[in-house]
């Protein structure tokens, strides 16, 4: 069963820490995206990844960086906590494919991070 | 500008009836991909339903299909005879060729209640 790993379901931080978010993908998909979900808001792209070591910023790129040594692993970086960055993290994963294509995404199962 | 709407904040259907989740997108493009997903409240984003912008006729998954009129820009998901399993948050998202494969733009999705 084909799946997007996120390392942590529940995470608390205090304000000012370094925090690393960790999402694997076993589907050997070139893309890789990271998402922020607010009551309201939808979901929010924040960074996304069509290559190793590639990054492209999305939306909301402040506060956050991302790293993508390996094709099967992509990292959201908050350099500095703050409390509004408390939110729910969603990591996904797609084909290389420029057309629109059926699948879409598939969606880890979601960091919900707390920022105190 | 938005690029999708859903203006459905939360609804409520008895259970076995239909019920249509409402959704307009806005576009220049002339290539792009509407998707609908389902969150259940363990977090997890689950792929639905796939209509792309030249497909002629309107997508059907299983009590799922949507209702694509291209002309009002609008791709509603209608579920038939609903279960108490489909309580869930439900999010339209489209990705168009423009912008490249590489990103889904999603609304602010709509809370379904089934009632028993």
């Amino acid at each position: 069963d084909v799946k997007v790993t996120q390392s942590s379901r529940y995470l608390v931080k205090r304000t000012g820490e370094k925090v690393f978010l960790e999402c694997v993908q076993d589907m050997d998909h070139e893309n890789m995206f990271w998402y922020r979900q607010d009551p309201g808001l939808g979901l929010r792209l924040i960074y996304f990844s069509y290559d190793v070591k590639m990054k492209e910023k999305g939306d909301i790129p402040e506060g956050y960086s991302v790293s993508r040594e390996k094709k099967e692993r992509f990292s959201l970086i908050l350099e500095s906590a703050s409390t509004n960055q408390t939110s729910m993290y969603l990591c996904a994963s797609s084909s290389g494919h420029l057309t629109p294509k059926r699948d879409g995404y598939t969606f880890g199962s979601g960091t919900r991070l707390t920022v105190v | 500008a938005q690029k999708i709407t859903q203006t459905q904040p939360g609804m409520f259907v008895q259970e076995k009836e239909a019920v249509t989740l409402d959704c307009t997108y806005d576009t220049s493009d002339q290539s792009y991909g509407l998707f609908w997903y389902k969150q259940p409240s363990s977090g997890e984003m689950i792929f639905l339903i796939y209509q792309g912008s030249y497909d002629e006729q309107n997508a059907t998954e299983g009590r799922y299909s949507l209702n694509f009129q291209k002309a009002r820009k609008s791709a509603n998901l209608v579920i038939s005879a609903s279960q108490l399993g489909d309580s869930a948050m439900y999010f339209c998202a489209m990705r168009e060729r423009l912008t490249g494969a590489n990103n889904l733009f999603f609304g602010t999705g709509t809370r379904l209640t089934v009632i028993p």
